[in-house]
């Protein structure tokens, strides 16, 4: 089983500071992946970034950087220079891998995602 | 490239009544998931389809549930009967099999409220 933890239930931060949004995550899996997804006010979710499990390097895109960290099990979002479009729920997510081969042979989906409960971040002028 | 769509936005139904949520993903996506958010919990996955078949169904509250996917295109999903408990965000997601990340691309959701 995979369980995703954030721990802050809102945060606040100043236009162009950075913010880190914690996500902490659980599972007995040998390969995953790890999302983080944004939901704006308007209700629908945006993939932000991705990390796997066996990247060696922090994922970046853009102004979003993911802070992995395997032995803490730690997969905290980081976003430089907020803006007010930043304003939203975060949601972290994480997906067992497995090879395509193997995926109808699996018995079990190994690609649906476990979310955490999010974290809403309002971004102040 | 269209999105993941679905339909309708908002559904407001009484108790006891029937609804059919409706999902059509990105052309060409052979994965269809479907995951629901009821107020202030986690977005919990309901099931997974490959093509038109189920992969997985273990998220699937109970038997009030029914979702089919004709022909690997598009899929409902109906509740029959709805009760309170049912009512929340319903997100659809496509994802390409075989894509590095598997990254999965939600559609805007359908509210259900049922009254």
């Amino acid at each position: 089983a995979q369980k995703i933890t954030q721990t802050q239930p809102g945060m606040f931060v100043q236009e162009k500071e950075a913010v880190t949004l914690d996500c902490t995550y659980d599972t007995s899996d040998p390969s995953y992946g790890l999302f983080w997804y944004k939901q704006p006010s308007s209700g629908e979710m945006i993939f932000l970034i991705y990390q796997g499990s066996y990247d060696q390097q922090n994922a970046t895109e853009g102004r979003y950087s993911l802070n992995f960290q395997k032995a803490r099990k730690s997969a905290n979002l980081v976003i430089s220079a907020s803006q007010l479009g930043d304003s939203a729920m975060y949601f972290c997510a994480m997906q067992p891998l497995a090879r395509v081969t193997t995926l109808r042979n699996s018995g079990g989906s190994n690609y649906k995602l476990t979310f955490g409960k999010g974290t809403l971040l309002t971004v102040n002028p | 490239e269209a999105g993941v769509t679905q339909f309708p936005s908002h559904s407001v139904i009484e108790k006891g009544q029937t609804v059919t949520l409706r999902c059509d993903p990105i052309s060409g996506h052979d994965n269809l998931y479907w995951y629901r958010r009821v107020m202030g919990k986690e977005i919990k996955f309901l099931l997974h389809f490959v093509k038109e078949s189920k992969q997985d169904e273990s998220g699937m509250p109970n038997n009030r549930f029914l979702a089919e996917r004709t022909g690997g295109t598009y899929s409902t999903l109906k509740v029959q009967p709805a009760e309170l408990e049912d009512s929340g965000v319903y997100f659809c997601a496509s994802s390409h099999t075989g894509a590095p990340s598997g990254e999965q691309y939600f559609g805007p959701g359908t509210r259900l409220t049922v009254t």
